[in-house]
């Protein structure tokens, strides 16, 4: 059965402070690992999917990277508005189901 | 940009009674999902359908549950005779193809007295 493991549970960050939040994964096959945002009360919004070791991409503040075990998601200079719970989930086998840890609470102090 | 609607934002329902959740999915998705998320907890697969059936489904989904697409845009979740326990965010969700990309809509909030 797939395994998300997301680190730290919780991140408080001064506005302009760098970080990085992790997310460790176990599947039988990945076919495609996934970044969201979850604001409270919110559906989950996408941000990146990453498919092979080595992938990047960026948007914005945000940059997420994949390993063979693990994904990062690093955030440069954060702002308030990028307070959030961000998602880590990942597809994998022959399944259409996604598979998301419990998330990362991000509060960006100005 | 296309985005996946839900209707209602909020359902308040009494124990036991019959509840419709609708969604309307990004217009030329072919996949369609429920997901729920318990106050606190993780998001959870319900249940996957692809060109007109089931294609996957949790140990959650079971008897008391349905899904339909009774048209050609809207997806809806059935439970037959709510718990308490069936409180939770529900969100639909829908994809162009598997293994693919899943947008979410805004969730439907199911309050069980």
């Amino acid at each position: 059965e797939d395994q998300v493991t997301q680190s730290p549970e919780a991140l408080r960050l001064q506005e302009g402070e760098s970080s990085s939040l992790n997310c460790s994964y176990t599947v039988s096959g990945l076919r495609g690992l996934f970044w969201y945002r979850q604001d409270p009360g919110k559906g989950p919004e996408f941000l990146f999917t990453l498919y092979s070791a080595g992938e990047e991409k960026e948007k914005e503040r945000l940059k997420a990277t994949l390993t063979k075990k693990e994904s990062f998601l690093h955030i440069t200079a954060p702002k308030p508005e990028d307070s959030a719970t961000y998602l880590c989930a990942v597809n994998s086998g022959g399944y259409q189901k996604v598979t998301f840890g419990t998330g990362t609470k991000l509060q960006v102090i100005p | 940009e296309p985005e996946v609607t839900q209707t209602p934002s909020h359902q308040v329902t009494q124990m036991g009674q019959e509840v419709i959740l609708r969604c309307v999915p990004i217009s030329n998705h072919l996949y369609f999902y429920w997901y729920r998320q318990i106050l606190g907890q993780k998001v959870e697969f319900l249940v996957s359908f692809y060109n007109n059936e089931i294609s996957e489904k949790s140990e959650i989904f079971d008897d008391q549950f349905s899904v339909e697409r009774p048209d050609g845009s809207n997806f809806t979740l059935k439970i037959r005779s709510t718990k308490l326990e069936d409180s939770a965010m529900y969100f639909c969700a829908s994809s162009g193809g598997s293994p693919d990309t899943q947008y979410f809509g805004p969730g439907t909030r199911l309050t069980v007295l």
